[in-house]
């Protein structure tokens, strides 16, 4: 089966660094994304890995490694903002996306 | 701003009695999407629209059902709504390009069943 696994919950201080890691095992793969979440709205695109190596996006990057079914975001320079949940996604050999359960973030002052 | 979006944001029925959540964008992507996500849990796709190609996810229960009258328009009805059907109803939308399928959501209808 498809399976996705990431941490269910995390805390962390402002400021600081916090890396959310995901893997997955999937049937096929084309590509993996991470989402934010906020409490009670909708995902919103943080990024999208489809080749080995990290991508940087401001205070956001991440992370793939296909040969090891492996993923993580690393969010630096916390802001009481970055609360929320995040969703690692990967798109299977069909082009659908396996979604993760999500990660909650807690971010402590 | 090119968007997504739902009406209504709120929706509460009562058991049994048929609702139906609308999705419209101005993006004009191909594909479209309804999700159904439970708190703390993965969203959950129960169909999608390729175009007018209708694809349906083998667990979704038949209570649900799916219409597309146009590109921009996308409706989900819920025939006989129970209990366990209270949830949020994510709609999205991608244009696929290769294996590029970045989905932009609207903002969601939560949907109590009383």
């Amino acid at each position: 089966g498809q399976n996705i696994d990431q941490p269910t919950e995390m805390t962390a201080t402002e400021g600081a660094i916090v890396q959310i890691n995901c893997t997955y095992q999937t049937s096929g793969f084309n590509g993996l994304f991470w989402y934010q979440q906020h409490a009670g709205e909708a995902p919103t695109f943080l990024s999208y890995n489809v080749l080995d190596g990290l991508e940087e996006k401001g205070r956001f990057s991440s992370f793939l490694s296909r040969s090891k079914g492996y993923s993580y975001l690393l969010l630096k320079e916390l802001q009481m903002k970055d609360s929320a949940s995040y969703l690692c996604a990967v798109m299977d050999s069909n082009y659908q996306l396996i979604w993760g359960a999500g990660t909650k973030l807690i971010i402590k002052p | 701003d090119a968007m997504v979006i739902q009406n209504p944001r709120y929706q509460v029925t009562q058991f049994g009695k048929p609702v139906t959540l609308s999705c419209s964008q101005t993006l004009n992507h191909n594909v479209m999407y309804w999700y159904q996500q439970k708190s703390s849990q993965a969203p959950k796709l129960l169909f999608h629209y390729y175009d007018k190609d209708f694809n349906n996810e083998a667990d979704t229960p038949d209570n649900f059902q799916s219409r597309r009258p146009n590109t921009s328009f996308c409706f989900l009805d819920i025939r006989s709504p129970g209990l366990g059907d209270a949830a949020m109803y994510l709609c999205a939308t991608s244009r696929v390009q290769g294996s590029y399928n970045e989905q932009f959501f609207g903002p969601g209808t939560r949907l109590t069943v009383l």
